[in-house]
Order: structure tokens, then sequence, then C-alpha cells
């Protein structure tokens, strides 16, 4: 079964550290992008950060550069998403999602499959 | 504020049609292929439309998408109770240098 599973959400407090990953199963991990979306409680979607197939391109928001770390294991066929120096601000649901094309992570930008989310806190 | 704009909420009977528009600029929607999702809160998005009015296999064709420049816009025909949901557009923005979404429309089915 094609299918996404995030894992590593929880409470955390502002300034701390949590560490995202995603497990993808039923397709070949490298040969396509990857990337993070979030959706604060009651609010709409939101790009986090995107990383094309062999894991040599990233791109991120704005609102997490510097903050957020996207990286790939291939070989265990896992997305992750290094969240440092979390603020109130970065409390959602992170949702994994596959794209469809596995150099450029920009084009074409739309993804096809998405995990159920886990969700984060930040929250002293 | 959302770069991409949608209006917030949209209402129709069963078996009417309804218009979801996503206005945005040259550097998006105007430089980008939109893609259209659904979902029902509580549960994780789906693909409706990639490629601005390509339907992924599973979608029916009473969802349709098109894209006129700096404005795109999502029609739905045929409603049903099951259409109920928040539909986003989404789309790369070249300028940004990354992708954007819109702030979500409520469609009700009355």
């Amino acid at each position: 079964e094609v299918q996404l599973l995030e894992s590593g959400g929880g409470l955390v407090q502002p300034g701390g550290s949590l560490r995202l990953s995603c497990a993808a199963s039923g397709f070949t991990f490298i040969t396509y992008a990857m990337s993070w979306v979030r959706q604060a409680p009651g609010r709409g979607l939101e790009w986090v950060s995107s990383i094309n197939g062999p894991g040599g391109s990233t791109y991120s928001s704005d609102s997490v550069k510097g903050r957020f770390t996207i990286s790939r294991d291939n070989s265990k066929n896992t997305l992750y998403l290094q969240m440092n120096f979390l603020r109130a601000e970065d409390t959602a649901v992170y949702y994994c999602a596959k794209q469809t094309e596995a150099y450029d992570s920009t084009w074409p930008w739309y993804f096809d499959l998405w995990g159920r989310g886990t969700l984060v806190t930040v929250s002293s | 504020q959302s770069v991409l704009t949608q209006p917030p909420s949209v209402s129709a009977a069963p078996g009417q049609r309804v218009t979801i528009s996503c206005s945005g600029g040259s550097s998006n929607v105007g430089s980008s292929h939109v893609s259209w999702y659904h979902q029902v809160p509580g549960t994780a998005p789906r693909l409706l439309i990639y490629g601005n009015d390509k339907r992924p296999s599973g979608i029916p064709d009473r969802f349709s998408g098109s894209n006129s420049g700096t404005s795109a816009t999502l029609v739905i025909t045929g409603l049903q109770t099951g259409d109920e949901a928040v539909y986003y557009c989404g789309a790369w923005d070249v300028s940004l240098i990354g992708g954007v979404f819109g702030g979500g429309t409520r469609l009700t089915v009355l």
C-alpha cells in the first residue's frame, strides 16, 4: 500500500527542538521529491520545506529558514524535519507530502500523496 | 494573509454548480501550474487538480480547473453533500522561491 506515516510530534517548550519523521512505503522513495506542509489549529495550509529525490537540493519558507532543516535517508525510505528554536507560532499539524518528480522539487509543485499528519504543540 | 486569495466560503444546493477562485500574481499563478486540494476537517488534504486542469485518477469529471493568467478557478458541477469540505489552491512562487497556498474556501452544500 502506498502511504506516508509521520511521527515525532508532541509537546515542546518554546526554544526547544523536535525531529519529525515520515516513513514512506509502497513506492520508490528516492525517485520523488518530498515536502513538509503544516496547518495551525483552525488555519489553512502553509508550505514549510521541500527536498528533491537525491536530497541535494532543499527549499524552506522564510518563517522557518535557519531554524528547521529538511533531510531524507533514502536507504530507510524516511523523510525528516529537524525543528530547532521552536516558537508558539510553530504549533500545527505537520504533514509529509509526496511530489511527482525526482530532481526538481519546485516544478511541478503539487502533492499527490499526504500522510495523516503529526501534531506539534509549542507551549510552556 | 495568504499570498493566494480565495473567497472564505461558497455555498450552493445539491446538483448545482459552484466556482472557487484563486487570485495571485505573475510570480505564482501567472508563472506556475496551480493545484487544488480538498480537505475534510480533521483529515489530510487530497489532491483534486494539478497542472491547472488535470485530474488524478479517481477524481470525477465533476471537478475541473482552469488558469487564466493570474487567477485560477475550480469548478464543481452536480454538487453532492459529500463535497462539503475546505478547498485550497497552491502554486510555486518564483519570486518568493517557495510554495504558497490560498487561505481556503469552505464549501457548504445547502
